[in-house]
């Protein structure tokens, strides 16, 4: 079955980096635009980035432009979101999730999603 | 890129019908036939259950409608079920090739 599981989650200090991982399983991975979509503690969901299936094209919010990377390895079936000059106010779990389609377009949606990983900025 | 606007909470017995409102902007929810709603049970990944305003994904009880009215769009569940109880949220593309997510709504089944 369809499966998404992330990794690399941990406590880190301000300023400093993390990669997180997202391993994918039971589907076509290349076939697929990927996002990375977090949620701080009690809080709502905040979208962060999306990479096309071939990873040529990628999109960020606001918040993380400049300090955030997402890449995909289509060999691997594995997502990334390099974290680098990182703040307490990206403490959050982040999922990875599946789109729809192959190319950023209006019409996505996130399904399925991973179970999470918990990132925690703190000194 | 500001977050939609929900209610923070609705409630309602089994058996009886609640609406989620969310609201947004000609620049989202407005601009695109493409809200999506997800529930996220505590603890647990949310889960896909309406795309394009008003399409149910298979597996997902047709008692889950969506709808869509200028700049806000609308989540129905008709016929609560006590597993119905859990945070729900709406999504629509955003201008300039981003995603915004709702506040979030907590159903409480009575």
């Amino acid at each position: 079955q369809v499966q998404l599981v992330e990794s690399g989650g941990g406590v880190v200090q301000p300023g400093r980096s993390l990669r997180l991982s997202c391993a994918a399983s039971g589907f076509t991975f290349n076939n697929y635009v990927m996002h990375w979509v977090r949620q701080a503690p009690g809080k709502g969901l905040e979208w962060v980035a999306v990479i096309s299936y071939d990873g040529n094209i990628e999109y960020y919010t606001d918040s993380v432009k400049g300090r955030f990377t997402i890449s995909r390895d289509n060999s691997r079936n594995t997502l990334y979101l390099q974290m680098n000059s990182l703040r307490p106010e990206d403490t959050a779990v982040y999922y990875c999730a599946r789109d729809r389609f192959r190319v950023v377009v209006p019409s996505a949606w996130f399904d399925p999603w991973g179970q999470g990983t918990l990132v925690t900025v703190s000194s | 890129q500001s977050a939609l606007t929900q209610p923070r909470s609705v409630s309602g017995s089994p058996g009886q019908s609640v609406t989620i409102s969310c609201t947004g902007t000609s620049s989202e929810v407005g601009g695109y036939d493409y809200v999506s709603w997800y529930q996220q049970h505590p603890g647990k990944a949310p889960k896909l259950m309406i795309y394009d305003v008003n399409e149910r994904p298979s597996g997902v009880p047709g008692r889950f409608s969506g709808s869509k009215s200028g700049n806000t769009a609308s989540l129905t569940i008709s016929g609560l079920h006590p597993d119905d109880e859990a945070e729900y949220y709406c999504s629509s593309y955003a201008d300039i090739n981003t995603f915004v997510f709702g506040t979030g709504t907590k159903v409480t089944v009575l």
